[in-house]
């Protein structure tokens, strides 16, 4: 039971490259996370997907693209990179879409835009 | 629109010696409480979790808080920290209404320093 895996660990992009950040989860979850952590920022949401088929914007969600491809994977692409999306990205899942429930998070993804 | 600060954003303490951690959120309706801790290199780890009942939560690594109403706060504590302690913790807070998803709103995070 691996939890939520996230690949890759690191990243380095030139500005305008593309790319796609994979996150997959074997713990059966309904909801999965898409965040970027920057320093003295905390976790900002990025997308959500409260169950399969469905995705929504979070609170920074310009610049970003996601898939939630089946129920396991929560892809999140970026399609024209930028300076300002150097940051470290963590995947979550929980089982369930109620506020009472705990996200697990992956190790996430360190991406440097240059 | 929910909030939450951290104010220490760095918090150095010898081993064996206890520890406090200070949140305070704002939110005009009631709130689910969490703390995470993340080890370096590492991703986010549930810590303990607020919802109802009792104040005072228990979590893992015999660390505990107390919600307090009156002065929204949530503060983490700890009587005496292991070197392995070291790491940085998140607060981070949820209203109580269900809706279709868990926005977690998180404080910007407390480096705690264990040093021998």
């Amino acid at each position: 039971n691996a939890g939520v895996t996230q690949t890759p660990k690191f990243q380095v992009l030139k500005t305008g490259q593309s790319m796609t950040l994979q996150c997959a989860q074997d713990m059966n979850h309904n909801s999965m996370y898409w965040y970027r952590q920057d320093p003295g920022m905390g976790l900002r949401l990025i997308y959500y997907s409260a169950s399969e088929g469905t995705t929504d914007k979070g609170e920074v969600p310009n610049g970003y693209n996601v898939s939630r491809l089946n129920k396991r994977e929560f892809s999140l692409r970026l399609e024209s990179a930028a300076p300002s999306q150097t940051s470290v990205y963590f995947c979550a899942s929980s089982e369930l879409r109620g506020s009472q429930e705990t996200q697990y998070f992956g190790p996430g993804t360190r991406l440097l835009v240059l | 629109a929910q909030s939450v600060t951290q104010l220490d954003s760095q918090v150095p303490v010898f081993e064996e010696a206890p520890v406090e951690l200070r949140c305070n959120y704002s939110s005009s309706v009631s709130v689910y409480l969490f703390w995470y801790v993340q080890y370096p290199n590492q991703g986010l780890q549930l810590l303990l979790k607020y919802l109802s009942g009792s104040t005072l939560v228990k979590g893992i690594n015999g660390f505990e808080a107390e919600f307090n109403k009156s002065q929204t706060s949530f503060h983490l504590r700890k009587p005496s920290v292991h070197i392995s302690d070291t790491a940085e913790y998140f607060c981070a807070v949820t209203t109580g209404m269900n809706t279709g998803f868990q926005k977690l709103v998180f404080g910007t995070g407390t480096r705690l320093l264990v040093s021998p």
